[in-house]
């Protein structure tokens, strides 16, 4: 079955801490997509990437990094300069950038990131 | 500033009842509008999207519309099942450069038996 893995589920950072998410797809899509989803918002870009070896800031960029080594995988690092890391963080991707007409995005099932 | 409000923004029905839940944008030039169902600790999955030139789309029990002229839409659901139980988010994609996607804070719906 095709689709979007992340890991870990759950995850819980210490102060001064840098962690990473990782994300796998193997829906051969080029571009691939970071958002944190807070209560009662809408989902927020972090970070995307349009082919491998590329990525652009989103709208809340700072305190987050990535890497595009591999099609297949798009790991976000959430360092120790984001000062508020608590939320839900998804990762998605689409056959292209930006997702056009009939295509979807495609979502994995997150990882829920708490400050211990 | 491209905006997409949702309401209402939360919602419990009961099984077998109809629902309708509203999405606003102001989201321009526009391309597409999709509509997403997110079950709790998981994450989005598509149930339709529309351009510009469709006004409605089925997938099962839920129907969308789309009024690009005053920039609403609705998702309609059917005969609502247990399983409905979920948030609903609506997104939009502006048609320029960016081409980014717009989300929706979504709405939280619950079934009861």
């Amino acid at each position: 079955d095709g689709g979007i893995t992340q890991s870990p589920k759950y995850l819980f950072r210490k102060e001064g801490q840098n962690v990473t998410l990782s994300c796998e797809q193997n829906l051969n899509h080029d571009a691939m997509y970071w958002y944190r989803q807070d209560p009662g918002q809408g989902l927020r870009l972090i970070y995307y990437s349009q082919i491998v070896n590329d990525f652009q800031k989103g709208d809340i960029a700072e305190g987050y990094s990535v890497s595009r080594e591999k099609k297949e995988s798009f790991p976000l690092t959430v360092t120790s300069a984001q000062k508020n890391p608590t939320a839900f963080y998804l990762c998605a991707s689409s056959i292209v950038y930006p997702p056009r007409g009939g295509q979807p995005q495609h979502f994995g099932d997150g990882t829920r990131l708490s400050i211990l | 500033k491209n905006q997409v409000e949702q309401s209402p923004q939360s919602l419990i029905i009961l099984e077998g009842k109809n629902c309708t839940l509203q999405c606003n944008y102001t989201v321009s030039p526009f391309s597409n509008l999709r509509w997403y169902k997110q079950d709790t600790g998981r994450g989005p999955v598509s149930l339709t999207i529309m351009t510009f030139s469709e006004n409605t789309k089925s997938n099962g029990r839920y129907t969308a519309t789309l009024d690009a002229d005053t920039k609403q839409s609705s998702l309609h659901i059917t005969a609502s099942q247990l399983s409905d139980s979920a948030s609903y988010i609506c997104v939009v994609s502006a048609n320029n450069a960016g081409n980014m996607l717009t989300f929706g804070g979504g709405t939280r719906l619950m079934v009861k038996p």
